[in-house]
């Protein structure tokens, strides 16, 4: 299983762009990495995914470089409704695809006004 | 579009009695997930169905857990008895592909 490390906790300004990164050191070739966000009472909501490179929805980038043995979730301007837990998983997209899916701790970040 | 519905939101139980939570994913997803998140930390999976047939419950504490999926659809998840470390929230997920849409989770607190 490919295991993740992400800060534990990060707080920022409304306004200001905040980007979260994981390591995934061992990450598999067949592995992509995904970004869920969890509000408190909450199940956790599908941000993004990516495999390699940039990846760019309405709501967040995704930038991934060549060896993929990190990621980076950048969120622009956040607001204070953007506070909640963000958890960075890998795994592959096969059939498995729970059996290769681990949640760490997350990153707590707090949004300040 | 309905999204996975779980019952009931909470539950409050004392230790060795028994207690089931009930998940409804979303139409069309055959894959079905029971996570349980204790306060503090990430969701761990227990259990995995791909429609009726279990894919992965290594992390099911199959002494006291149970959880089936009749006709591939609904899915029960039962702790018989109770601890006190079972309480948590647990959480039911659904999947067409990769993206696993989650339920607001059930909430159970033993005492």
């Amino acid at each position: 299983l490919a295991k993740t490390t992400q800060p534990i906790s990060m707080d920022s300004y409304e306004g200001q762009e905040v980007n979260i990164t994981c390591s995934h050191n061992n990450i598999a070739t067949n592995d992509y990495i995904t970004w869920y966000q969890q509000f408190p009472s909450q199940g956790p909501r599908f941000i993004i995914q990516g495999y390699k490179t940039k990846v760019t929805n309405e709501v967040a980038s995704l930038f991934i470089p060549a060896d993929r043995k990190s990621s980076t979730l950048s969120l622009p301007r956040v607001s204070l409704s953007d506070t909640a837990v963000y958890y960075c998983l890998v795994g592959d997209l096969g059939g498995n695809y729970g059996q290769n899916f681990v949640f760490g701790p997350g990153t707590r970040l707090s949004v300040l006004p | 579009e309905a999204g996975v519905a779980q019952s009931p939101r909470y539950k409050i139980i004392e230790k060795r009695q028994s207690v089931a939570f009930w998940c409804n994913p979303i139409s069309g997803h055959a894959t079905l997930y029971w996570y349980q998140q204790i306060l503090g930390q990430g969701p761990k999976l227990l259990i995995q169905f791909q429609n009726n047939g279990v894919v992965d419950d290594s992390q099911l504490p199959k002494d006291r857990f149970s959880a089936e999926r009749l006709k591939g659809v609904d899915s029960t998840l039962k702790i018989q008895p109770a601890k006190l470390e079972d309480s948590a929230v647990y959480l039911c997920a659904s999947s067409l592909t990769e993206t696993q849409y989650f339920g607001p989770g059930t909430r159970l607190l033993v005492l």
